[in-house]
């Protein structure tokens, strides 16, 4: 079965400043997706960024970038110039290919605090 | 973006009634539902997963004749607490995704349920 593991269970960055988020994945599967989602106080989940393991190609979405690892199994996520709304607990995810029916699981999560 | 909208966003109810929660897609169609429990400054557990006009999927250790999961059609899944006692207290989460294989995972708003 696949795992997603975060080691770090807090997190603080100063304001403008960058941070990275560890994520660790364990599958025997080739073709799958990663995800970063943002949870913020209001409990709404919010899609970061997402990566297909065929591409090797990192993902970029404006402040946020992920450092995807395939042999490592590693996956993660770099924000830069940290806002103060960034605060937020972040869940890595992972996803198989190989159905359009599997499920989501999620990390532990990493509670992310942004200090002024 | 797609939307999924989630009713109610919170419930009080007695030990021993149930409980309805819904779960919409607005604007998609939803072939495949997910629904996730979440525990204060924890991770997202997947309680069980529901294809529309399947009988839904549960994950080890759900009880599925207490938590009854329809999922009649493309844009709505159901799940029920049944005889709810003050241990069921806690934030559910519905997501959903069309048919694609690449499609992300949209979610709702969740819903904060307190038995007393």
């Amino acid at each position: 079965a696949q795992t997603v593991t975060q080691s770090q269970p807090e997190m603080s960055v100063q304001e403008a400043e960058t941070v990275t988020l560890s994520c660790t994945y364990d599958t025997s599967e080739s073709d799958y997706y990663l995800f970063w989602y943002k949870q913020p106080p209001s409990r709404q989940m919010i899609l970061v960024i997402r990566q297909e393991a065929y591409k090797q190609q990192n993902a970029t979405e404006n402040r946020f970038s992920v450092n995807f690892q395939k042999a490592a199994k590693s996956f993660s996520l770099k924000i830069s110039d940290s806002q103060l709304g960034d605060a937020a607990m972040y869940f890595c995810a992972y996803r198989s290919a190989l159905t359009s029916y599997d499920k989501v699981i999620f990390g532990p999560g990493t509670s992310l605090s942004v200090i002024p | 973006g797609a939307v999924v909208s989630q009713h109610p966003s919170w419930v009080i109810c007695k030990s021993g009634t149930s409980v309805k929660i819904e779960c919409r897609s607005l604007d998609f169609q939803a072939t495949t539902m997910f629904w996730y429990r979440q525990f204060p400054k924890q991770s997202l557990m997947l309680m069980a997963t529901s294809n529309e006009g399947s009988k839904a999927t549960y994950e080890q250790g759900v009880e599925k004749d207490k938590f009854l999961i329809n999922h009649a059609s493309l844009t709505l899944s159901t799940l029920t607490v049944t005889s709810a006692h003050p241990e069921d207290s806690s934030f559910y989460i519905c997501s959903a995704r069309d048919r694609w294989a690449n499609s992300p995972l949209h979610f709702g708003n969740g819903t904060r349920l307190t038995v007393t």
